[in-house]
């Protein structure tokens, strides 16, 4: 157990359709970021929140945005899904932006059909 | 973009020693290189990180080469338990920022 909680665990949504995916970050932690995963790659990073500023991002389209609240707590919405969102989605808060370790969630698996 | 390359699958049997390599040719010298493992699709794991000298925790091994363009993973004793994938990652720290590249992992299968 890491103390990182994502919601919901599983999540099937159509093309074309908007979905929200819930991160609770580790106690005192106010850094978190999120990464996709396809089905037998490895984690793709998303973006990182630190203190509820986005202050980094990987190669993925506006689409997929974010919010962190002022409990550290974190939302990643996607809109206009499509077949290729498909992925296991992981959250990781750690203690502060520059933290030796980031403690994972059990992920949100997302199908889109 | 991944920035480690690694085999995709190995197998160990049980009780012995498991050696995972990893290359990451391109790192960079404020880069730290970590290791985490995944079972069953549930969150990565931490397992170890180092930067230029070799590690060691209560779970495993770490050895960086001197040119730190390669490390290898070492668990000491494999157990069924440490079936799972392992992920070689190169980790990008800038003020406030951390960021993982993750490659695409190694399937460690320990057998009986």
């Amino acid at each position: 157990e890491t103390g990182v909680t994502q919601s919901p665990t599983h999540l099937i949504k159509t093309r074309g359709q908007q979905v929200t995916l819930r991160c609770s970050s580790q106690s005192g932690h106010n850094t978190v970021s999120w990464y996709q995963q396809a089905l037998g790659q490895g984690p793709q990073f998303i973006f990182q929140y630190y203190r509820e500023e986005e202050n980094g991002r990987g190669n993925f389209p506006p689409r997929f945005s974010g919010l962190q609240f002022p409990n550290y707590s974190s939302e990643l919405n996607v809109n206009a899904l499509e077949l290729d969102d498909s992925a296991l989605y992981l959250c990781a808060s750690s203690l502060d932006g520059t933290s030796i370790e980031a403690f994972f969630g059990q992920g949100t698996r997302l199908t889109v059909v | 973009d991944a920035k480690t390359t690694q085999p995709p699958s190995m197998d160990c049997a049980e009780g012995r020693a498991a050696n995972l390599p990893c290359n990451h040719s391109t790192i960079s010298g404020n880069e730290y290189v970590y290791w985490y493992r995944q079972i069953h699709s549930q969150g990565p794991q931490y397992i170890i990180h180092g930067l230029k000298n070799n590690e060691t925790n209560e779970m495993a091994s770490l050895i960086i080469t001197e040119d730190r363009k390669s490390s290898t993973l070492i668990l000491p004793h494999a157990t069924l338990r440490d079936t799972a994938v392992y992920y070689c990652i190169v980790r990008v720290a800038l003020y406030n920022f951390n960021k993982f590249y993750f490659g695409s992992g190694t399937k460690l299968n320990v057998k009986p």
